[in-house]
C-alpha cells in the first residue's frame, strides 16, 4: 500500500536558522511530490512540487526540496527561517489521477 | 483572482443529522477534490471530480457523497452525522490535467454535538 512518512512530530528552530523536514513515500513508481503548508485555522498551500527532471525544486517562501530515488526521500529545506515560518508542513504524494497521499504532518516552532 | 472558496466556514451539527458543504473551485479549474482532516492528522481523501464525473473515492462510508456541476462547483453531502465525522472539510480544485497541482480552500469546520 502506499504510504507517506514525516517522521518528525515537532520540530523547534530559531529564528535565522537552517531547517529541514523529512518525508518518506513508499510506492512501487516514482509518484508526484508535493509540501504543502498550513497555519492555523487556514487551508493549504502548496510550496512546491516534483514530477520529473531535476531533482532539486525551487518553491515559494525561499523553500527548496530534493528527490532522492533511492531514498524514496524528498526534504524541505530553508536555509534561513523567519518567525512566519511557524505552521504545519504536510508532505504529499500524488500518482497521476491527482487523489493525494499525505502524511500526518510536522509541526515547525520557530524561537526568538 | 478569487482562490478557491468554501461555505460554511464553520458549521456545528448534531449526531443523525444531514449536511451540505460548497466549494468553488478557481475560475478554469475543471477538477474538484474533498478532503477530510481530523485534528492532528493530514488530510484524508474522500472524492475527486472531473468534469461532473466521478474520478476516485476514498475508503469512506456510503454516508459520503458528492456532485459537480456544469459550472464546476461542488457539494459534499454526509447523512447521518457521527461524532467522528468531527473534521475540517477541505476542498481543492486543479485545471485536471497533467501535471497541475491542487489548490485549496480554508475548509469548513465541522462539529458534531
Amino acid at each position: 500500500a502506499q504510504s507517506v512518512t514525516q517522521p518528525d512530530i515537532h520540530i523547534t528552530v530559531s529564528e535565522g536558522a537552517s531547517l529541514e523536514l523529512r518525508c518518506n513515500y513508499s510506492y512501487g513508481a516514482t509518484p508526484y511530490l508535493f509540501w504543502y503548508v498550513q497555519s492555523p485555522g487556514q487551508g493549504l498551500q502548496l510550496l512546491l512540487k516534483y514530477f520529473s527532471g531535476d531533482t532539486l525544486v525551487q518553491g515559494i517562501k525561499g523553500f527548496e526540496a530534493e528527490f532522492k530515488r533511492s531514498q524514496s526521500s524528498f526534504n524541505l529545506r530553508k536555509p534561513s527561517v523567519h518567525w512566519s515560518d511557524a505552521a504545519e508542513y504536510f508532505c504529499a504524494v500524488g500518482f497521476g489521477d491527482y487523489k493525494l497521499s499525505f502524511g500526518a504532518g510536522t509541526t515547525v516552532t520557530v524561537r526568538a | 483572482d478569487a482562490g478557491v472558496t468554501q461555505s460554511p466556514t464553520h458549521l456545528i451539527k448534531t449526531r443523525g443529522q444531514h449536511v451540505t458543504l460548497r466549494c468553488s473551485p478557481i475560475s478554469g479549474h475543471k477538477s474538484v477534490s474533498w478532503y477530510q482532516q481530523v485534528l492532528g492528522q493530514g488530510p484524508q481523501f474522500i472524492f475527486q471530480y472531473y468534469e461532473k464525473e466521478e474520478r476516485g473515492r476514498g475508503n469512506f462510508p456510503d454516508r459520503f457523497s458528492a456532485r459537480q456541476f456544469p459550472n464546476y462547483s461542488s457539494e459534499l453531502n454526509v447523512n447521518a452525522l457521527l461524532l467522528g465525522d468531527s473534521a475540517l472539510y477541505l476542498c481543492a480544485s486543479s485545471l485536471g490535467t497533467d501535471n497541475q497541482p491542487q489548490h485549496f480552500g480554508d475548509g469548513t469546520r465541522l462539529s458534531i454535538l
